[in-house]
This record gives C-alpha cells, sequence and structure tokens, in this order.
C-alpha cells in the first residue's frame, strides 16, 4: 500500500495570503494524484485529479502541480470558504489518501 | 443533479454484518462511463476505500478487506449496497458512497479513476461490544 504524507499539518494564514500544501507518496505514483478539501460535518470535495487538472465548478485560484512523488496543491489568493481541511489522495494503485492539511486562519 | 444516499442500521454489534444501502437518483448505475463505491472515514485511519463497481461487471476490493467485503447492485431500483461481515471497533466510521469516473489507462479503456466527483452526506456506523 502506497503511504502519502502531507505537510504542514497545519497552516495559519490570513484571507489574501497564498497558501501552499504539500504531498508525498512513499513510491512513485506518476501523475495520478487527487486533492480533495472538506469542510466539518461535510463529504470531501474534489478539487484536482490527475496532479493539475481541476474538477468540475473548481475556481482558478486552486492549482496543482508534482509528479511521481512529491507534488503541491497551491491556493493563490485565500477566500474565507478556503479554510477548511485538504486531503490529497493517489490513485495509481488501490488508492490511499493522506492525513491531512489543515488550513486555518490566522 | 446527481445524489447519493446512504442508509442503513447506525449501529452494529462486533462479530456481525454491517450492511448500508446507496440510492442513486439524477443518474443511471448503469452508465458504462462511471464507477460507484464506497470509502470510510474514522478518527483512526482517516479516509479509507473500501471498494468499487462498474455496471458491466468489474468489481475491485481493498486488498487487506477482502473477503469480508462484499458490494451487490439493484438496477432496478438504482441503488448499490455494501456489506462488511465480522465486524470490529475498527470498522466503526463515517461511510460514504462515491461516483467516480471511467478513464481510459493503458489497455484497459474503461479504468477506474478513484477521483470521486460525486459524494453522500455519509453515514456514521457505530460497532458496539
Amino acid at each position: 500500500e502506497i503511504a502519502l504524507t502531507q505537510s504542514p499539518a497545519t497552516l495559519s494564514l490570513s484571507p489574501g495570503e497564498r497558501a501552499t500544501l504539500s504531498c508525498r507518496a512513499s513510491q512513485s505514483v506518476g501523475s495520478y494524484l487527487a486533492w480533495y478539501q472538506q469542510k466539518p460535518g461535510q463529504a470531501p470535495r474534489l478539487l484536482i485529479f490527475d496532479t493539475s487538472n481541476r474538477a468540475t465548478g473548481i475556481p482558478a485560484r486552486f492549482s496543482g502541480s508534482g509528479s511521481g512523488t512529491d507534488f503541491t496543491l497551491s491556493i493563490t489568493s485565500l477566500e474565507p470558504e478556503d479554510f477548511a481541511l485538504y486531503y490529497c489522495q493517489q490513485h495509481s494503485h488501490w488508492p490511499t489518501f493522506g492525513p491531512g492539511t489543515k488550513v486555518e486562519i490566522k | 443533479q446527481l445524489q447519493l444516499q446512504e442508509s442503513g442500521p447506525g449501529l452494529v454489534k462486533s462479530s456481525e454484518t454491517l450492511s448500508l444501502t446507496c440510492t442513486v437518483s439524477g443518474g443511471s448505475i448503469s452508465s458504462d462511463s462511471y464507477y460507484w463505491g464506497w470509502i470510510r472515514q474514522s478518527p483512526g485511519k482517516g479516509l479509507e476505500w473500501i471498494g468499487t463497481f462498474r455496471f458491466s461487471g468489474t468489481t475491485y476490493y481493498k486488498p487487506s478487506l477482502n473477503g469480508r467485503v462484499t458490494i451487490s447492485v439493484d438496477t432496478s431500483q438504482n441503488l448499490f449496497s455494501l456489506r462488511v461481515t465480522s465486524v470490529t471497533a475498527a470498522d466503526t466510521a463515517v461511510y460514504y458512497c462515491a461516483r467516480h469516473p471511467a478513464v481510459a489507462r493503458g489497455t484497459n479503456y474503461r479504468a477506474p479513476s478513484f477521483a470521486v466527483d460525486h459524494w453522500g452526506r455519509g453515514t456514521l456506523v457505530t460497532v458496539s461490544p
């Protein structure tokens, strides 16, 4: 099973700032990496699939990059609704999720 | 508008069988373009894929759960179900049903993408001693 680690565990930022979230895989997953956002009491929401493709309806301020074992989710200018938990998921082998990064208001 | 709704008992006794149903509206589970499946989330294990299927008959289960998990389909009612046998406290979680696209990968022109574009709201299942 491929293990994913995410850093940092918590990111404290202000609205309007840029957020950079990292995800590292225990072995190469090619470009098969997705990102989800989850808010309390809700199901996750797909943001990015295949490393850099935005899902339907996702604003352009969300972008993904990387390949192999190292991936990044960037949010160019944080909106109030972006403060949430973010998970990466590899979908190269049997899918696994990272433990999450919490983006909180500073 | 596609909607998925989980239903089933919220409390199951240890060693018994967990059974959940996902009712789909606004879309057909018979579509050849999508896979459907189950994901669970617990404080201890985080998010975890359980299994997925496509109407054509292709079904995949998480390797470490194989033997305890069964996904079945009722196309007449447009729903699918999950059974997990011999449950323990480790099976306590919020269970989500989900949809993800079938994509072309290598020689498989209908491979599961596992990039979930629609989720149910989730249902909490607690395993009691």
